[in-house]
């Protein structure tokens, strides 16, 4: 079965503070990953889309890495802001192509 | 902001009722997705329609349908609501078919409250 596991659940950290969120994936074949923040109440919006043979890619102070053999990815804030306090969600789309294989989310709370 | 669109923003009905959600895509999108999220639980997919045709279904209750029309809007029909049917839904479009390097653009969704 077509997996997506993200941790940790919730974390918070001080704002400028640097962090991690980790994605585990079990979506054979992999077509690509995604991760997309969240605010709350609002749609998500996507930050990095990764392929198979690309192992890292940044949006600004988000940076998305991806291990497609161990099929684990993470993604790095740096130098958190207030603004960062969202959900980032891990996306997998296996290469069937059509459906995607969402993650349950990491909460980030960015205190001052 | 995003470019899709979805009406109503917030939905309050009773139990047994029947409601339909709508979603435009933005313009020159092709595929439309409904995604249902509830309670601090993960967006579930409920299926997808690519110019018009049903491409893919997720974990749609037979008590819930929907249709992209020749306009490329979609309308999402929930019927006997359930308490349980209370959740965020979510639209989304993108140019084609996903499995390329397509994003996916996501509306405001359109919070249903059941009582």
């Amino acid at each position: 079965k077509n997996q997506v596991e993200q941790s940790p659940q919730s974390l918070i950290i001080l704002e400028g503070k640097n962090c991690t969120l980790q994605c585990n994936y079990t979506v054979s074949p992999f077509s690509n990953l995604r991760w997309y923040k969240q605010d709350t109440g609002r749609g998500p919006v996507s930050l990095t889309i990764m392929t198979f043979s690309e192992n890292t890619k940044s949006n600004g102070r988000y940076t998305a890495t991806l291990d497609a053999d161990t099929k684990q990815s993470s993604l790095h804030i740096t130098a958190s802001q207030l603004s960062d306090s969202a959900s980032y969600i891990c996306v997998v789309s296996g290469a069937a192509g059509n459906k995607l294989t969402f993650g349950g989310g990491t909460r980030v709370l960015v205190k001052p | 902001d995003s470019g899709v669109t979805q009406t109503p923003k917030h939905l309050i009905t009773a139990t047994g009722q029947r409601v339909t959600l709508r979603c435009s895509p933005r313009s020159g999108d092709l595929s439309v997705y409904w995604y249902q999220q509830s309670l601090d639980q993960g967006l579930q997919f409920l299926i997808q329609y690519y110019n018009g045709e049903e491409r893919a279904k997720g974990n749609i209750l037979e008590r819930f349908s929907a249709q992209q029309f020749p306009d490329l809007h979609s309308e999402l029909n929930l019927s006997s609501l359930e308490l349980g049917d209370s959740a965020l839904y979510f639209c989304a479009s993108s140019v084609g078919p996903v499995g390329g390097n397509e994003k996916l653009f996501f509306g405001s969704g359109t919070q249903l409250s059941v009582l």
